[in-house]
């Protein structure tokens, strides 16, 4: 049972390229969601799910896209990447929405 | 709406010292609270949380916290601080939006520094 994985851990980009942050989940968990944590900020939900085919936007969803085609896994799209979308990225899922289980997070520099 | 305020961004206590970390949230409807904690270049683990059953909820690692509707707070407390507990600390609230998801909203967190 791996719980929430989250690839790649770290990387790297040039401003206007794109790129999809994976995020796969082993436990039958229908809520997925994305945050983004800046230092001073706590964690602002970028995109949610509640389900397969089903996605909404959170608080800071501009410059990023969403799909959930299945139920394990909720890709998250960088279309044409900024630095002001430098962050450390987690995905998170629950299976009722109280208490969410997080994986170990992906940094992103964008210079 | 929801929200989470966290109060002190910094937080120092000597070893055996008491902890404790302060949250306060809004919420037009009963809510759901937890806190996290995160180590240092790691995800966020779950503490504990409030689920409008008893109203002190007991953690992992000795933390308890207390649900005060009056006060509308949320405060993390251990008795006796360990150096392991040198880590930041999330309050975060649960609100039910349109769609029927349950989303977590976080205060900006504190970090907690243990002085040996």
């Amino acid at each position: 049972n791996a719980g929430v994985t989250q690839t790649p851990k770290f990387q790297v980009l040039k401003t206007g390229q794109s790129m999809t942050l994976q995020c796969a989940q082993d436990m039958n968990h229908e809520y997925m969601s994305w945050y983004r944590q800046d230092p001073g900020m706590g964690l602002r939900l970028i995109h949610y799910s509640v389900g397969a085919g089903i996605t909404d936007q959170g608080e800071v969803p501009n410059g990023y896209n969403v799909s959930r085609s299945t139920t394990e896994d909720f890709p998250l799209r960088l279309l044409s990447a900024a630095p002001s979308q430098t962050s450390v990225y987690f995905c998170a899922s629950s299976y009722s929405g109280n208490g969410y289980t997080f994986g170990s997070g992906t940094r992103l520099t964008v210079v | 709406a929801q929200s989470v305020t966290q109060l002190g961004s910094h937080v120092s206590v000597s070893e055996g010292a008491l902890v404790l970390l302060r949250c306060n949230y809004s919420s037009s409807v009963p809510p759901y609270l937890f806190w996290y904690v995160q180590y240092p270049n790691q995800g966020l683990q779950l503490l504990l949380k409030y689920t409008s059953a008893a109203t002190l909820v007991k953690g992992i690692n000795g933390f308890e916290a207390e649900f005060k509707k009056s006060e509308t707070s949320f405060h993390l407390t251990k008795p006796s601080a360990h150096m392991s507990d040198a880590a930041e600390y999330f309050c975060a609230v649960s609100a039910k939006v349109q769609t029927g998801a349950n989303n977590l909203f976080f205060g900006t967190g504190t970090r907690l520094t243990v002085i040996p």
